[in-house]
């Protein structure tokens, strides 16, 4: 089942912070990050394994919160280059599920 | 550093044809997996391999068939083309035969019947 993520998008000026959640309906063990520009591949951010990690990746980490099924990641002094579709994506077994996108446009 | 390679970047194919995107990847991954995109849309799952002669289906898997002979290459057939499958077409692999590893994925290809 796929992972519900929200927002859908995200308006930002450079500088500023924002959350994206990933929650699911099923018992999570691994949640993926990717970030994809428009017109190419996705780009692999990070994996939080365990509940309660934390990771981070230049200014942009994020949390799995293993009792509440969802994991979020902040983006914090958000620059131009953070501008894109971030997917989060969720394992079970050797399927993994990626929810429908959040959408963050970084403005000048 | 190849990576993930794919072929074609581009098609367009007549209802009913019939074609096969190929991949390839130069890591000595185990998994490999087909995923597709439709426009504004995330990725869905349409096949996976966790080695050399074992596939699986993923979530769309239906209008598909994939087959691994070799650790290197994990090509999608399209058995009947059909307007529905126009689409951005992913591949991607990771080291190990499990799903908590990055995956690398290839830079598309982009699918059109008409």
């Amino acid at each position: 089942q796929q992972p519900v993520q929200s927002p859908q998008a995200v308006i930002l000026r450079e500088g500023e912070d924002a959350v994206i959640n990933c929650s699911s309906s099923k018992a999570l063990y691994s949640v993926h990050w990717y970030r994809q520009k428009h017109g190419e591949a996705p780009v692999f951010l990070m994996i939080l394994l365990k509940g309660g990690e934390q990771k981070g990746h230049d200014k942009i980490s994020a949390s799995f919160n293993e009792k509440k099924q969802q994991s979020s990641l902040y983006l914090t002094a958000s620059q131009l280059s953070y501008s894109g579709t971030y997917f989060c994506g969720t394992a079970a077994g050797n399927k993994l599920t990626f929810g429908g996108g959040t959408r963050v446009l970084v403005k000048p | 550093n190849a990576g993930v390679t794919q072929t074609p970047k581009f098609q367009v194919l007549k209802t009913g044809q019939s074609m096969t995107l190929q991949c390839a990847q130069d890591m000595n991954h185990e998994y490999m997996s087909w995923y597709r995109q439709d426009p504004g849309m995330g990725l869905r799952l349409i096949h996976y391999s966790v080695g050399a002669g074992i596939t699986d289906q993923g979530e769309v898997p239906n209008g598909y068939n994939v087959s691994r002979s070799t650790t290197e290459d994990f090509p999608l057939r399209l058995l009947s083309a059909a307007p529905s499958q126009t689409s951005v077409y992913f591949c991607a692999s990771s080291y190990g035969g499990q799903v908590g590893n990055t995956i690398y994925f290839g830079e598309g290809s982009w699918l059109t019947v008409v």
